[in-house]
């Protein structure tokens, strides 16, 4: 496609489960990011890859969020043992460039849910 | 640390109305400004992106500037219309590392009435 697309769109758990939520870039996008966005607020970083080299990780709120890219595309944002404070929107980002110029484009979101 | 307000935090303007919103971030060490729109359950969709050694720039009704030294961004609608209903994201990007790339501010909640 010609977007950046995420699954699943809506994710419930319980909590203490693991959850992953994919994103999978514009074909061909460097850069990658994701984000968190509780309700009614903006967008929080999360982490950001470089291809497959994740650069930097200091927006995870906890060790229990790990992010993969390993081969420089589709990216899985993975939450273990689901906490009722990890329901969010989480976003995906891509842009074309490494210098971070140019425009993020964002996929529509993973809705978490966690009862 | 970077830190970005918008207000105001909702409006609600019969159509027609030309408006602007606002943005304002403490560090004036950025790279660019984007603004973005998000409709209820999407994802985000740029509209609008001003280098820092940019004044302003304009898309279609849309017009944004960027006042780098005074830390602000407007964002100026003229003649909206119900379909312009959304929140309305600014985010600035800064060059110092990574963590503090991207920044977002919390968004104007606009409604454009018929």
């Amino acid at each position: 496609g010609a977007g950046v697309s995420q699954s699943p769109r809506y994710k419930v758990a319980k909590r203490g489960q693991d959850v992953a939520l994919r994103c999978d870039p514009i074909s061909g996008h460097v850069s990658l990011f994701w984000y968190q966005q509780a309700l009614g607020q903006g967008p929080e970083f999360l982490t950001y890859f470089q291809n497959e080299a994740q650069l930097d990780k200091s927006g995870l709120p906890s060790d229990r969020f790990f992010a993969e890219r390993p081969e420089g595309s589709v990216s899985t944002l993975k939450i273990q043992r689901t906490q009722q404070e990890d329901s969010a929107v989480y976003l995906c980002a891509s842009s074309s460039d490494r210098v971070l110029v140019n425009e993020q484009f964002f996929g529509p979101g993973t809705r978490l849910t966690v009862l | 640390k970077q830190e970005v307000t918008q207000i105001p935090a909702a409006l609600s303007v019969p159509e027609g109305e030309n408006l602007v919103l606002n943005c304002s971030f403490t560090d004036s060490a950025i790279y660019n400004l984007q603004w973005f729109r998000q409709d209820p359950g999407k994802g985000l969709t740029s509209l609008l992106l001003i280098q820092s050694s940019q004044r302003e720039q304009t898309s279609g009704r849309l017009n944004a500037s960027l006042d780098k030294s005074s830390g602000r961004s407007t964002l100026y609608i003229a003649a909206s219309q119900p379909g312009d209903s959304a929140t309305y994201l600014c985010a600035v990007r800064r060059l110092v590392n990574y963590g503090q790339n991207f920044v977002f501010g919390p968004g104007t909640r606009l409604s454009v009435l018929p």
